[in-house]
């Protein structure tokens, strides 16, 4: 049974940084692409951010680029997203999700439970 | 960037009823069109991937059909655990991975 498990949120003020943590067991993780997608309070689906199985290729959303750095974590089936410089409106409910497929074909197969972050001073 | 749209952005709808939802591409991207189940509080499931292919899993009532630029999504015979918000996604030409802005599906 596969279970994702993410983590790291809390209340930031703005400005601050963030890194948060998701945890993958029951498939062999290092070949899943892995993405993050948020929710703003009251708000739909956002998606933030992809990493390769291999690392070797990122997207960023235009909203955190160049703030927010996605990474494979030291543990064989974790990855991470470090948030720098966050604003207000960074403030949602952050999602990990395995992405499966390549190409045109991907889709987001199995989530986390969601880790909330809030922006506020 | 490719942008999506749904319609409608609510609907009420009776157990046992059909309902049909509409996801529709600024641009063509063949099949590469998911669809997502958010209920409140909880996180999102894939229902459908390219388009029409059923997820392990989910119930047959689903399906999705389209292609190009014109998605839909259909529950045949609604249930109480089908009320939540609906969710279409493209993934033919990323970054970025566009979400469209929800259709919620509640009683009648």
């Amino acid at each position: 049974q596969v279970q994702v498990v993410d983590s790291g949120g809390g209340l930031v003020k703005p400005g601050g940084s963030l890194r948060l943590s998701c945890e993958v067991s029951g498939l062999f993780f290092s070949h899943h692409n892995i993405t993050w997608v948020r929710q703003a309070p009251g708000k739909g689906l956002e998606w933030v951010a992809y990493i390769s199985f291999t690392g070797s290729t990122t997207y960023y959303a235009e909203s955190v680029q160049g703030r927010f750095t996605v990474s494979r974590g030291n543990a064989k089936n974790s990855m991470n997203l470090q948030m720098n410089t966050l604003r207000v409106e960074d403030t949602a409910v952050y999602y990990c999700a395995t992405a499966t497929g390549d190409g045109p074909l991907r889709y987001f197969e199995f989530w986390g439970q969601g880790t909330p972050v809030t922006v506020s001073s | 960037d490719i942008q999506l749209t749904q319609s409608p952005s609510s609907l009420s709808a009776s157990v046992g009823d059909r309902v049909t939802i509409t996801c529709r591409a600024s641009q063509s991207i063949g099949t590469s069109l998911n669809w997502y189940q958010q209920k409140a509080e909880k996180a999102p499931k894939l229902l459908i991937y390219s388009a029409s292919s059923l997820q392990d899993g989910v119930p047959s009532r689903f399906s999705g059909s389209g292609s190009g630029t014109e998605f839909t999504l259909t529950i045949n015979s609604v249930q109480p655990e089908d009320f939540a918000t609906y969710y279409c996604q493209q993934s033919s030409s990323v970054p970025p991975f566009t979400f469209g802005p929800g259709t919620k599906v509640d009683v009648k």
